[in-house]
């Protein structure tokens, strides 16, 4: 198994374009997670989705995006970066029930210029 | 609020030099806690989860412990591999249909040889 896959690992916008990050998974988990992480703070949720069509907002979701066609993939739309979007993102999976851990991606680092 | 505070920020060991990491939480119903280690550059890499107090998992120098108000991680006579910034997250009991897994800052454990 893979596990969690996010691509591209380094990316760098000039403010006002678009793209998406991509995460894949091969756990067949039904949750998975959208998480940006800041210098000296501790993960912040993004969005979430509990299974294919079903997403959901976390506590900053303000100039993102997500979708979730299938299980395998939920990928993040960034439309009109802007520098405050300059952070590591990362992707995780679980499966479903309570109490269960999340398994991360390796991150993208993206920088808003 | 649900919260979760690490302590401390950031800590030196020589080898051999054993230590705890604690992490204090307030939620309004624990699912679970957790465990991870992040590398630098790389998404957390899961070590343990604990549902209730009273529980301990061991892993190679790693000893998780749970409280009502706090967990510790235990690193006996650590080993410069065992160096990285040490994350706890709790899982809540959602609330409005919300899933939420709330992170601490993290400890950077430093273990100089």
């Amino acid at each position: 198994n893979a596990g969690v896959t996010q691509t591209p690992k380094f990316r760098i916008l000039k403010i006002g374009q678009s793209m998406t990050l991509q995460c894949t998974q091969d756990m067949n988990h039904n949750y998975m997670y959208w998480y940006r992480q800041d210098p000296g703070m501790g993960l912040k949720l993004i969005y979430y989705s509990v299974g294919a069509g079903i997403t959901d907002k976390g506590e900053v979701p303000n100039g993102y995006n997500v979708s979730r066609s299938t299980t395998e993939d939920f990928p993040l739309r960034l439309e009109l970066a802007a520098p405050s979007q300059t952070s590591v993102y990362f992707c995780a999976s679980r499966r479903t029930g309570q109490g269960y851990e999340q398994y991360f991606g390796p991150g993208t680092r993206l920088t808003v210029t | 609020e649900d919260q979760v505070t690490q302590s401390p920020e950031a800590l030196r060991l020589q080898e051999g030099e054993s230590s705890s990491l604690n992490c204090s939480y307030t939620v309004s119903g624990l699912r679970g806690l957790f465990w991870y280690r992040q590398d630098p550059g790389k998404g957390p890499e899961f070590l343990f989860t604990l549902y209730s107090a009273g529980e301990e998992k061991e892993k190679e120098r790693l000893k998780a412990t749970l409280t009502k108000k706090e967990s510790f991680l235990h690193i006996t006579a650590p080993k410069p591999e065992d160096s990285a910034t040490y994350l706890c997250a709790v899982q809540a009991v959602p609330q409005g249909g919300s899933e939420k897994l709330v992170f601490g800052k993290g400890t950077k454990l430093t273990v100089n040889p």
